[in-house]
């Protein structure tokens, strides 16, 4: 089972670019969400979507935006990439919002220059 | 305003030598505890869930526990394989409704 996938992994943006980072999970999850990991700062949640078609912001929306496309994918918009959204980003699913586990994807490194 | 504090941040052991990570949490009504590894370069991997005070869970050489203000993760006879970033999690049912509050993880080496 390939489990929870991102793309890119790795990515260079120039300040004020565009990008979306896409991510698919194939285990029939309920809950998708997204997450920046930063050093110091743990983890911390962008943007989840508890089923399909909802979507609520996490403790850091600023500068992103999300969509749920269908129950497999949920991809994360940089609309004007700043230096400060450089961060390796994860990608998560769990069957329910609550109290069940979440899995990772194996995130992606982006850099704004 | 859930929070998560992991202690040490750092820890290193020799190979056998047993010891325990701290997870110390304020919620508003606990749904979860999470405790995930996560290997440089690599997203976290989920290892336990812990529901409620006095709860345990094994796992090969680890064993997590759960009070109600804090979790332990215990790593008997740990090898360097286990070297890794632990993280701890928590699952609030209030103003956090749905959301991971997340440790700023232990890094734990093992040396042979």
């Amino acid at each position: 089972n390939a489990g929870v996938t991102q793309t890119p992994k790795f990515q260079v943006l120039k300040t004020g670019q565009s990008m979306t980072l896409q991510c698919a999970q194939d285990m029939n999850h309920n809950s998708m969400y997204w997450y920046r990991q930063d050093p110091g700062m743990g983890l911390r949640l962008i943007y989840y979507s508890a089923s399909e078609g909802t979507t609520d912001k996490g403790e850091v929306p600023n500068g992103y935006n999300v969509s749920r496309l269908n129950k497999r994918e949920f991809s994360l918009r940089l609309e004007s990439a700043a230096p400060s959204q450089t961060s390796v980003y994860f990608c998560a699913s769990s069957f329910k919002t609550l109290g069940t586990e979440a899995f990772f994807g194996q995130g992606t490194r982006l850099t704004v220059v | 305003e859930d929070q998560v504090t992991q202690s040490p941040e750092a820890l290193r052991l020799q190979e056998g030598e047993s010891s325990s990570l701290n997870c110390s949490y304020t919620v508003s009504g606990l749904r979860g505890l999470f405790w995930y590894r996560q290997d440089p370069g690599k997203g976290p991997e989920f290892l336990f869930t812990l529901y409620s005070a006095g709860e345990e869970k094994e796992k090969e050489r680890l064993k997590a526990t759960l009070t109600k203000k804090e979790s332990f993760l215990h790593i008997t006879a740990p090898k360097p394989e286990d070297s890794a970033t632990y993280l701890c999690a928590v699952l609030g049912g209030g103003t956090s409704y749905g959301k991971l509050t997340f440790g700023q993880g232990t890094i734990l080496t093992v040396h042979p």
